[in-house]
Order: C-alpha cells, then structure tokens, then sequence
C-alpha cells in the first residue's frame, strides 16, 4: 500500500511569515511529486511539481524534495490571508502507472 | 490552457433517480480522465480512472454498476450514478491529463451532488 502522509493541521501562521507544510511517502521509488492547493468548497488547482531533490522556486513558492528521507516539503513565503487553503501532496510511484496518491492534506491559515 | 469543465456544478435529485455528470477538457485532447469523490473535509478518493475508447478501470471498494463511466471521446468523459441515494451525496471532481504530460492533472471545478 503506498501511503503519503500530510499532518491535516490546522496550521496556523501571522501574515508575511512563511508557511512550512510537509509530507512524506512511503513508495522509495516515487518519480514525481506535485502540490495542490484546495480551497473550500473548490477543486484543487496545481501549484507546482518537483522531481530531482532540493528545492524547486516559483514565485512566492518554494519546493523541496528529498528523496533519501522520503519528503517533499512547500514552503510560501510572505503568507497571505488568500493563502489559507487546503495543500494536497501527490505523489507519483514508480511503475508507471501514472497514478498518484494523494495526502490528506493540510489545513492552512494565514491570519491577518 | 489545461482547461477542465463540469457540469453541472450542482445538482439536486431524489433518492432512486440517476443523475449524469459531464466532464469536458476544452482545449487539450484528454487521453485519461480521473473521477474522483471528497466528502466533507476528507480527502479525494479516486473512483476510478478511464482511457479513451476503453472501459474505466474502477478502484477497490467502487459499484461499476452503480456509477457507469463513459469517456467515448478525447474531450469527453461522463459518470452516471444510477439509483442514487442519500450516502451518494458528495462533491464528485473529474480531472484530465494529455498523453504528453503524463504527469500532470488538471481539474475540473466539480459537481455538487445531493440526494434527497
């Protein structure tokens, strides 16, 4: 069974400070590995992927992967109150199944 | 581009009717299409996955009769819930990726389902 594993939060962080949310795997041989963001009631939308180890910027968003430990982290820096989402991890394994798993996701809230 | 639509967004129906839900990719040629269900403040769960001109490969624990899958053309994809009841109530979001982009799914803004 592939799990991916994400703490459901709530995380709660101050406007303009950088959120941290993390997720490991447990599929060794895991490709790839894509981020959403989820707001309530709403689809997830793409944030963005990573697939070589260390960290991936796009914007105000910033990936990290690490293969050998098994996790894939977002951090979003200068947090905004539109931040405050759900953020879903997906991972895909190997074998080409083109399947992903995803997390449970994490409950962000950015406060004012 | 990577534009996914649903329709309908929201739906009402009573209990034992059957209510069809649309998923379209509109400017790219959706080879897979994914059907997902989230229930309030769960995750997505994967219903089941179909190829174009193929039949839906359905997941572990998911009625293949009771929620029919079409996707007969590359922009196209359809989930029926048949007899539906109370328990089918759910947010039911279809998502499409492109051969060429194996990787990448995008999502449709899903439908709303009650069942009364």
């Amino acid at each position: 069974q592939k799990e991916v594993e994400q703490n459901s939060g709530p995380l709660s962080v101050p406007e303009g400070a950088i959120a941290s949310l993390n997720c490991t795997y447990s599929d060794r041989g895991s490709q790839s590995f894509f981020w959403y963001r989820q707001y309530s009631g709403k689809s997830p939308e793409l944030i963005m992927f990573i697939y070589s180890n260390g960290d991936k910027e796009d914007g105000r968003f910033t990936a990290q992967l690490n293969k050998a430990s098994q996790y894939v982290s977002l951090l979003i820096r200068d947090s905004q109150p539109s931040d405050s989402a759900t953020y879903l991890c997906a991972v895909f394994a190997s074998g080409g199944s083109y399947i992903p798993t995803f997390g449970r996701g994490t409950s962000l809230i950015v406060h004012p | 581009g990577a534009v996914v639509s649903q329709h309908p967004s929201r739906v009402i129906c009573k209990s034992g009717t059957s209510v069809k839900i649309e998923c379209r990719s509109l400017d790219f040629q959706a080879t897979t299409m994914f059907w997902y269900r989230q229930f309030p403040k769960q995750s997505l769960m994967l219903m089941a996955t179909s190829n174009e001109g193929s039949k839906a490969t359905y997941e572990q624990g998911v009625e293949k009769d009771k929620f029919l899958i079409n996707h007969a053309s590359l922009t196209l994809s359809t989930l029926t819930v048949t007899s539906a009841h109370p328990e089918d109530s759910s947010f039911y979001i279809c998502s499409a990726r492109e051969r060429s982009r194996p990787y990448e799914q995008y999502f449709g803004p899903g439908t709303r389902l009650t069942v009364t």
